[in-house]
């Protein structure tokens, strides 16, 4: 694709409630990152994966985050029983290769009421 | 740790020069990046340079790198409004592929 995609671009959603966040990377790029940013912030890395397999998840805060790629392309940033300090813009970026530069897509403006 | 310090305003006059500062305390990275972001917008590359340079320029844009007190700066010659926006610096360490950003730096252009 042109560029990367994310959806949706605004979800707003309950406390404790599910949600999948999805990210269509630069076709043909073989990394790619999730951030976070706060309101005010800058955007704070979550996971990357290489491929399908996730190759750092240091930035993960908690189990309720988890995100898959499972066939190298599209991934899903998957939040379970959130919370209102889980409110922010969530950030997908895709590079070809780890030492690449990182493309940024558009982000999904994340709200828990 | 890893850390990433910018100052939070800029305001000049449109036609000046801006110059945004960051320092960083990760003497491992690689590469050093300035990304903008418009209001409402994901993050737009603008321009990077690697750790064994000192200066980059691209057309308005000049990237200068002092790695001996990890000091970045970005120059903006003849400031536009449509340059209004947050600039992000961020560094890769030689590690792994992730970013760490700074909080940002909002530049207003005033007419």
């Amino acid at each position: 694709g042109a560029g990367v995609s994310q959806t949706p671009s605004n979800k707003v959603t309950e406390k404790g409630k599910y949600v999948e966040l999805r990210c269509d990377p630069i076709s043909g790029h073989t990394a790619l990152y999730w951030y976070r940013q706060s309101l005010g912030q800058g955007p704070e890395f979550l996971i990357y994966f290489q491929g399908t397999g996730a190759a750092d998840d240091s930035g993960l805060p908690n189990d309720r985050f988890f995100a898959v790629r499972p066939e190298g392309s599209v991934s899903t940033l998957k939040i379970q029983r959130t919370e209102r300090g889980d409110s922010a813009v969530y950030l997908c970026a895709s590079s070809n290769g780890p030492g690449e530069t990182q493309y940024f897509g558009p982000g999904t403006r994340l709200l828990v009421l | 740790g890893e850390d990433v310090e910018q100052s939070l305003f800029l305001s000049v006059r449109e036609g000046d020069s801006s110059v945004i500062n960051c320092t960083y305390t990760d003497s491992s990275s690689t590469y050093l990046y300035w990304y903008k972001q418009e209001p409402g917008a994901g993050l737009q590359l603008l321009t990077y340079i690697f750790s064994n340079m000192d200066m980059k320029q691209d057309q308005r844009l000049t990237v200068l790198l002092n790695k001996k007190d990890k000091h970045l700066s970005l120059r903006i010659a003849d400031t536009q409004t449509g340059d209004s926006a947050i600039y992000f610096c961020a560094e890769r360490g030689n590690q792994g592929g992730k970013l760490i950003f700074g909080q940002g730096t909002e530049l207003s252009v005033k007419p």
